[in-house]
C-alpha cells in the first residue's frame, strides 16, 4: 500500500526564515514517482517538482530546494528566505511506477508566512 | 501550456438537486482525468480516474450512481453529482493527463454547497 506522511499540520515562520517541509512516504514499488504541490487560498493546485526514485539527486530551483533521501523514505521541501506569497498549503504526493495514476496525497502542511 | 479550467468555480444547489460540473483541458488532449475531493482543512481523495471513451473507475467507497463521470472526448469530462444532499458539500478538484507527459495538471476546483 502506498502512504504519504507529512507530520506538520500547521507551521508559521517570520519573513526571510528558511522553513522545510517533511514528507515521509511507504510504497513497494521500486519505481515511484513523488510529487510536490502548492495550494493557495484560491485552491487551484500548483505543481512544483517530480521526482521518480532513480534520481537522488537533491534539486534547487530558485528559493526552493528539495531533498530526497530514499534510506529513509523521506522527500523534504525547503523553502529559502521565504516570502508572504508563500503562505500555502503544501502537499507531498506519491504515484505508482508508471507516474501516470492515481496520486497518494499527504495530508499537507499549512504554511503561514508572516511578515 | 497544460491549462484545465473548470466550470462553474462554485455552485450552491438545494438538496435533492443534480449539479454538472465541467473540467476542460485547454490546450492539450486529456487520454486520462481524475477527480478528486476535498473536505475543508482535509487532503485530496481520489473518487474516479476516467479514460476518454471509457467508462470511469470509482474508488472504493465512492458511488458511481450518486456521481456520474463523463469522458466523452479528449479535452472534456463532466461529474454529475446527482439529488445532492448537503454532505456531498466540498471542493471538487479535476485533473487531466494527456499521453506524451506525466504530471497530473489540476483545473481551479468547484466549491459546491447543498442547502
Amino acid at each position: 500500500a502506498q502512504k504519504v506522511t507529512q507530520a506538520q499540520t500547521e507551521i508559521s515562520v517570520v519573513e526571510k526564515e528558511d522553513v522545510t517541509l517533511d514528507c515521509v512516504y511507504e510504497t513497494r514499488d521500486t519505481t515511484y514517482y513523488l510529487f510536490w504541490y502548492k495550494q493557495p487560498p484560491s485552491g487551484e493546485l500548483v505543481f512544483l517538482i517530480r521526482r521518480n526514485s532513480f534520481d537522488e539527486q537533491n534539486e534547487i530551483s530558485g528559493r526552493y530546494s528539495w531533498n530526497f533521501q530514499k534510506s529513509t523514505s523521506s522527500f523534504n521541501f525547503t523553502i529559502t528566505a521565504s516570502q508572504v506569497v508563500d503562505s500555502a498549503v503544501y502537499f507531498c504526493a506519491l504515484t505508482d511506477r508508471t507516474g501516470a495514476n492515481n496520486l497518494f496525497f499527504g495530508t499537507g502542511t499549512r504554511l503561514t508566512v508572516i511578515p | 501550456g497544460a491549462v484545465v479550467s473548470q466550470h462553474p468555480s462554485w455552485v450552491i444547489c438545494k438538496s435533492g438537486t443534480s449539479v454538472k460540473i465541467e473540467c476542460r483541458s485547454l490546450d492539450f488532449q486529456a487520454t486520462t482525468m481524475f477527480w478528486y475531493r476535498q473536505f475543508p482543512k482535509q487532503s485530496l481523495m481520489l473518487m474516479a480516474t476516467s479514460n476518454e471513451g471509457s467508462k470511469a473507475t470509482y474508488e472504493q467507497g465512492v458511488e458511481k450512481d450518486k456521481f456520474l463521470i463523463n469522458h466523452a472526448s479528449l479535452t472534456l469530462s463532466t461529474l454529475t453529482v446527482t439529488s445532492a444532499h448537503p454532505e456531498d458539500s466540498s471542493f471538487y478538484i479535476c485533473s487531466a493527463r494527456g499521453h506524451e507527459f506525466y504530471e497530473q495538471y489540476f483545473g481551479p476546483g468547484t466549491r459546491l454547497t447543498v442547502t
